[in-house]
């Protein structure tokens, strides 16, 4: 039973287009949304949310967090065809004191020039 | 800009053998993990490492593996006897004590 629920699992877009990628998570008393992109290897941090409705910025990249829906969005506005890769979106749900992160299985975001 | 590093990058193994792989974490950092990704699968948590001790443990990482911190910087996880499902990308990662969790390039085990 998945906890943690991406979609869509791939998207196709021009360069250019704005996206917008979604998670979504089961359990209401959690620590933390964590967002990645995820290239050849290694998970890269993009943003961590744990307050509802607060907007994290980064660039081209935006994240926001409804707790009210256990749900979670990434935009990216402007795409390139560097930001083609797989965006893995996280939860560190109540543990024993650590951060353990449950993953979905990303969204595959293909950007042609 | 301080990183999690790993080595190798690339283990290959026969089954049934002993293997190790080593992490450096972020150095201020004070919660360490090791997951563990199969090819074209999700990133699953295998065990998260605090104050020297198991913090939590996922189902995967039964008595065939086992975590150190032999001294102030390396953190490793070893796996006794390797099985052919062990091949996968294993991240070392580690979390400061705002909550955001880094993750090092992997290292990709395959076993033979």
């Amino acid at each position: 039973e998945d906890k943690v629920v991406q979609s869509p699992l791939s998207l196709v877009v021009h360069e250019g287009d704005t996206v917008t990628l979604n998670c979504s998570y089961e359990v209401t008393n959690f620590r933390s949304l964590l967002w990645y992109k995820q290239e050849k290897k290694a998970p890269t941090f993009l943003f961590m949310l744990t307050s509802s409705g607060i907007e994290k910025k980064s660039g081209r990249l935006s994240s926001i967090l409804d707790k009210k829906e256990l749900s979670s969005i990434l935009n990216i506005t402007a795409t390139q065809t560097g930001d083609s890769a797989i965006y893995l979106c996280a939860v560190a749900f109540p543990g024993a004191g650590s951060y353990q992160l449950t993953f979905g299985k990303g969204t595959k975001l293909s950007v042609i020039p | 800009e301080p990183e999690v590093t790993q080595t190798p990058s690339h283990q290959v193994t026969q089954m049934g053998q002993e293997v190790i792989l080593r992490c450096v974490p972020i150095s201020n950092h004070l919660y360490f993990y090791w997951y563990r990704q199969i090819l074209g699968q999700k990133v699953e948590f295998l065990v998260s490492f605090y104050n020297n001790e198991i913090s939590e443990k996922s189902e995967i990482f039964d008595d065939q593996f086992s975590v150190e911190r032999p001294d102030g910087s390396n953190f490793t996880l070893k796996i006794r006897s390797t099985k052919l499902e062990d091949s996968a990308m294993y991240f070392c990662a580690s979390t400061g004590q705002g909550g955001e969790q880094y993750f090092g390039p992997g290292t990709r085990l395959t076993v033979t």
